[in-house]
């Protein structure tokens, strides 16, 4: 059975810095992308990040980019997102999502995700 | 950036209607558009993939139809779980975009 998995997520100021992880079972990690998707409080779903299965690319939105980085860990079949210079209007919660088909389709799998708040 | 722009906002509905959902691309997407379902509290949910192909496990009465940058979600026959808001996105160019979703309520 598929399962993604996020933690990290909690309360912290402007400007500082948090690291999300998603941990994944039941696929073979490496076939596929794996992305950052995240939902601000009673708003839409917003893409932010998007890292590919074995040679590590990379893509942002750009309202992340330059604070955000997305990396993984094949050998523990985990995925990571490093914020920083948090920004209230980061506060969301962040979903870890597989893309399925050939490894670059939809997002097939989701996290249950986790709440990240940006507040003083 | 493509732009997914989805109508109505909000659809008020009684179970047992045909509900039809509209998502319109800025610029062409060819077939490459995927509608999710999502509740109050969960993830959303994968049910249409590149346009038309129902995903694992989601039911018959669930369709997508268009091409290019008119696309449809269609469910035949509400029922009392479908009530929910659904989006739209694309994946045919970065950056990855969403529509703004319409909420499918009980009237």
């Amino acid at each position: 059975e598929v399962q993604v998995l996020e933690s990290g997520g909690r309360l912290v100021q402007p400007g500082g810095s948090l690291r999300l992880s998603c941990s994944a079972s039941g696929f073979t990690f490496t076939n596929y992308a794996m992305c950052w998707v995240r939902q601000a409080p009673g708003k839409g779903l917003e893409w932010i990040s998007c890292i590919s299965g074995s040679d590590g690319r990379t893509y942002y939105a750009d309202s992340v980019k330059g604070r955000f980085t997305i990396s993984r860990d094949n050998s523990k079949n985990t995925l990571d997102l490093q914020m920083n210079s948090l920004r209230a209007e980061d506060t969301a919660v962040y979903y870890c999502a597989r893309r399925g088909g050939n490894g670059w389709g939809f997002f097939d799998y989701w996290g249950q995700g986790t709440l990240v708040t940006v507040s003083s | 950036e493509i732009v997914l722009t989805q109508s109505p906002a909000t659809l008020s509905l009684s179970p047992g209607e045909r509900a039809t959902l509209s998502c319109r691309a800025s610029q062409s997407v060819s077939s490459l558009l995927a509608w999710y379902q999502q509740k109050p509290g969960q993830a959303p949910r994968l049910l249409i993939y590149d346009a038309s192909n129902r995903a694992t496990g989601i039911p018959a009465r669930f369709s997508g139809s268009g091409s290019g940058t008119d696309f449809t979600l269609t469910i035949s026959s509400l029922e009392p779980e479908d009530f929910a808001i659904y989006y739209c996105q694309q994946r045919s160019t970065w950056p990855l975009t969403f529509g703004g979703g319409t909420k499918v309520e009980i009237k």
